[in-house]
């Protein structure tokens, strides 16, 4: 089974949507949670963290359900500019205290005019 | 400006070549990462280095052999690669999870496209 599990869409939708990204992952130990964004031929990039209480930066709102063990993205007022793939990332300790990251397949957006 | 490096940004070499990957970071993180991305496949976590100890080596091939001579510095170093090796390799950082510790999200380099022919 995948550490974490995502919808490789793809999502089409015109500018101005609204349009949400879940993921799953596999260990309940997992401590951090993380939406990354990763442009074409480039290096993934730190979108926001996930917190229990849920977040939110400006027309981004991310969530985490820990009994359900999900996590959600929310785009609101979609932009052009956010077209990219939307990579979930989870954090989990090994025995040693050693940190993994584990990383979803990605959702690939594009946002149309 | 990420505040981690790699080197080259691309890469092409034959089967019988000797070649290495270099990756520094400047964000005092004691946990560095190797990562392939192949074309239309997610990211594969190769190795993780926990304060220059190695914890992880996901299943890789000996032909990919990771070095870790402190904290800032990680090389990949390769040797009679195959094509299907063609790929991005990412480099990451981040600082080790402890309980309480929030800033433990992973910065990466802007990866080395490596071609084998």
């Amino acid at each position: 089974r995948k550490e974490v599990e995502q919808d490789p869409g793809p999502f089409n939708v015109p500018e101005g949507a609204t349009v949400a990204f879940n993921c799953t992952y596999s260990n309940s130990a997992s401590q951090s949670f993380f939406w990354y964004r990763q442009d074409c031929r480039k290096e993934p990039k730190l979108l926001m963290s996930v917190y229990s209480s849920g977040n939110e930066d400006g027309r981004f709102t991310a969530q985490l359900n820990r009994a359900s063990q999900y996590i959600s993205l929310l785009i609101r007022d979609s932009k052009l500019s956010d077209s990219a793939t939307y990579l979930c990332v989870v954090t989990s300790n090994d025995r040693a205290g050693a940190n993994n990251l584990f990383f979803g397949t990605g959702t690939r957006l594009t946002v149309i005019p | 400006e990420t505040g981690v490096t790699q080197t080259p940004r691309h890469l092409v070499m034959g089967m019988t070549n000797k070649k290495s990957l270099k990756c520094e970071q400047h964000l005092g993180h004691n946990a560095m990462y190797w990562y392939k991305q192949s074309a239309k496949k997610p990211l594969e976590l190769m190795f993780v280095y926990n304060f220059k100890e190695q914890t992880e080596n996901n299943s890789v091939p000996s032909r990919f052999s990771p070095e870790c001579p402190n904290s800032s510095h990680l090389f990949l170093h390769l040797h009679t690669l195959q094509p299907e090796d063609s790929a991005l390799y990412l480099c990451a950082s981040s600082h080790l999870y402890r309980p309480g510790q929030t800033n433990t999200e992973a910065f990466f380099g802007q990866g080395t496209r490596l071609t084998v022919v």
